[in-house]
């Protein structure tokens, strides 16, 4: 059964500065991992999507990486702005349709 | 073109009553699933739709219950509500066959 961890559950940091966010998931065999953006009492707006195939996309200042061996993937943001102020989930899938969320990092950039 | 769209955006119901949430997919979308997203958690998998029949579900109980229509659009029903059923519930749809789904805004239920 799959399961996704993501590390840090929050995380604060100055405007300016470049940041890690990291997910795990148990099951290698993904189909594909996704990174979505969650402002409060929002939906979910997709960041970047990986497929298995694939180690890494990047969008703007955002930078994905899919470790599909370690059970890994991480988003990379660059020159981070208090914009970015949100919940950042990452989700699987795994061939069976549903996606596997994990609890979300909340990311607070300081003005 | 339109995306997801859900309605009601929000919702308030008591404990016991039963509720209706609604869906609209992308065009060009024949799958929905359905997501509820209680506070500070990730999305739950409640179950998905595909040709107006139940295709797959998640570890939610049988209260929980939905419907597909004809053009794709889909319900999501809870009977007996209870105030943990309180949560965003996360429309998402899918073409057929691909696992890419895009997202609705949600539908806000609080029980009371």
């Amino acid at each position: 059964k799959q399961e996704v961890t993501q590390i840090p559950a929050a995380l604060s940091v100055p405007e300016g500065e470049n940041l890690v966010l990291n997910c795990s998931f148990t099951d290698s065999a993904i189909y594909n991992l996704q990174w979505f953006r969650q402002d409060p009492g929002k939906g979910l707006t997709s960041l970047l999507l990986i497929q298995s195939s694939q180690r890494e996309q990047t969008s703007g200042r955002l930078n994905a990486s899919l470790d599909k061996s370690s059970g890994r993937s991480t988003l990379y943001i660059a020159a981070s702005q208090p914009g970015d102020s949100a919940t950042y989930l990452c989700a699987s899938t795994s061939g069976t349709y549903k996606y596997i969320f994990g609890t979300g990092t909340r990311l607070k950039v300081l003005a | 073109d339109a995306g997801v769209t859900q309605s009601p955006t929000h919702l308030i119901k008591t404990r016991g009553q039963q509720v209706t949430l609604r869906c609209s997919p992308k065009s060009g979308h024949d799958t929905v699933s359905w997501y509820q997203q209680a506070l500070g958690q990730g999305p739950q998998f409640i179950f998905q739709y595909y040709e107006e029949e139940e295709r797959q579900r998640g570890n939610f109980p049988d209260r929980f219950s939905g419907h597909q229509f004809p053009n794709y659009s889909s319900e999501l029903n809870v009977n007996a509500l209870l105030l943990g059923d309180s949560a965003l519930y996360l429309c998402a749809s899918s073409p057929g066959g691909v696992e890419t789904q895009y997202f609705g805004p949600g539908t806000r239920l609080l029980v009371l």
